[in-house]
């Protein structure tokens, strides 16, 4: 089974400053991997997705992700954040073989600062 | 408008009473999903149904039960046997009996509080 973690509970940062969020996964074969994110009072929607090729993807809103498959990571990058970014992150994971649902991991929270 | 509607947006449970949550949607969508969502505890999937008539378990089914009688409806009982309910619930859908490359639609949620 894959399990999915997020290194931090609650990030805060100031407008403009860079962001990095973590995230490993635990699985043996071959993953898709998601972040979605949570505006406060809105529904999860998705930021972006890594199925195959270009282990770098870019989303919307300036978001990109990484996946190294060595560390078992896909974390997710935007170099300046504004204050409209402030919401919870989660990444995802589901096997490339089979029908298997998405697990999640537990969220981080961001704050962006005037 | 196309999209997921849980209905109600909250709900309140009394000792021993069993609640349903509906939810609903019109993207013709085969695959659909609950959720539990708990501060600091992200998403755990409670049930999911890749095909009307079928469904699976998720990793904290206990006390919960479902249906999947027609496409667009897949309903969500929370029965006494879960002690403790409160908490946060989301439904959620993808296109196609493969998840694999799907990405999920949510709907807005509903959050169930015991009295």
């Amino acid at each position: 089974a894959q399990s999915v973690s997020q290194h931090n509970h609650h990030v805060i940062l100031s407008e403009a400053a860079s962001l990095e969020l973590g995230c490993n996964y635990s699985y043996g074969g071959t993953v898709n991997l998601f972040w979605y994110v949570q505006y406060p009072g809105q529904h999860l929607q998705l930021l972006l997705k890594y199925f195959s090729g270009d282990p770098l993807v870019k989303g919307i809103k300036g978001f990109e992700a990484e996946f190294i498959k060595s560390k078992f990571s896909f974390n997710l990058r935007k170099p300046s954040v504004q204050w409209s970014d402030t919401a919870e992150y989660f990444c995802a994971v589901n096997a490339r073989s089979g029908n298997t649902p998405l697990v999640f991991g537990k969220g981080t929270r961001l704050s962006v600062i005037a | 408008d196309g999209g997921i509607t849980q209905s109600p947006k909250y709900l309140f449970r009394k000792e021993g009473q069993n609640v349903t949550l509906s939810c609903e949607q019109n993207l013709n969508h085969d695959a659909m999903y609950w959720y539990r969502q708990d501060p600091g505890q992200g998403l755990r999937l409670i049930y999911y149904s890749q095909i009307v008539n079928d469904f699976q378990k998720g990793d904290i089914a206990e006390g919960y039960s479902v249906s999947r009688e027609k496409k667009e409806s897949f309903p969500l009982t929370v029965t006494s046997a879960q002690k403790n309910p409160t908490a946060f619930y989301l439904c959620a859908s993808s296109s196609g009996t493969e998840a694999t490359n799907e990405k999920l639609f949510f709907g807005s949620g509903t959050q169930l509080s015991v009295l």
